[in-house]
């Protein structure tokens, strides 16, 4: 049981480049959260998918994009990184809806540079 | 939008020293969620308090819920070295049921 599996773990990008984080989790949980964790300024929501199907913005969502693949993969999705997305990105899953308030399950993270 | 505001940013103790760290909500929190994350590791979670006035203990660690359900607190007895980390609150208010985390408190233990 792997819970959430986030990649890659390191990502080096030039200004301008796409790419696409992955995170996958095995728990059969229904929603799913990508937040974002610069120093001092703690975790923010990018998007969240409270079950298979939907997605809605959080807090900081512009210059990303999300797509829920299935009740498993919750991928995040940069078009054209700046260097203003140099961040570590985390992928969290809980068991039910998020209405339910029901505590976070992360992945390892992802540590994001754009040069 | 719902600000939670956690203090102090940093503190640093001897081993052995107490430890509390303080969160309040500009709103009214349905609950408040706590998470450890140790230096380059992720957010684990550690607690969450339901109810107005709420105290739960984990070992060493003291939770409370404020009254008034918009501030919360921990407070560690004898720190170790193995407390050494950032911890989080977190609480969805305002209509939204989406938590909102606290900008954290990173606990320095000196041996």
């Amino acid at each position: 049981n792997a819970g959430v599996t986030q990649t890659p773990k390191f990502q080096v990008l030039k200004t301008g480049q796409s790419m696409t984080l992955q995170c996958a989790q095995d728990m059969n949980h229904n929603s799913m959260y990508w937040y974002r964790q610069d120093p001092g300024m703690g975790l923010r929501l990018i998007y969240y998918s409270a079950s298979e199907g939907t997605t809605d913005k959080g807090e900081v969502p512009n210059g990303y994009n999300v797509s829920r693949l299935n009740k498993r993969e919750f991928s995040l999705r940069l078009e054209s990184a700046a260097p203003s997305q140099t961040s570590v990105y985390f992928c969290a899953s809980s068991p039910g809806t998020a209405a339910t308030n029901e505590k976070l399950f992360f992945g390892s993270g992802t540590q994001l540079s754009v040069l | 939008g719902q600000q939670v505001m956690q203090i102090p940013q940093y503190q640093h103790v001897q081993e052995g020293e107490d430890f509390t760290t303080y969160c309040n909500s500009s709103t009214t929190l349905s609950n408040i969620q706590w998470y450890k994350q140790r230096p380059g590791g992720h957010p684990v979670f550690l607690i969450q308090l339901v109810k107005s006035g709420e105290v739960k203990k984990q070992k060493r660690l003291t939770f409370q819920f404020g009254e008034a359900k918009k501030n919360s607190s921990l407070h560690i007895t004898a720190t170790q070295t193995t407390d050494v980390g950032t911890y989080f609150c977190a609480g969805p208010g305002g209509g939204s049921y989406i938590p909102t985390f606290g900008r954290g408190t990173s606990l320095i233990v000196h041996p």
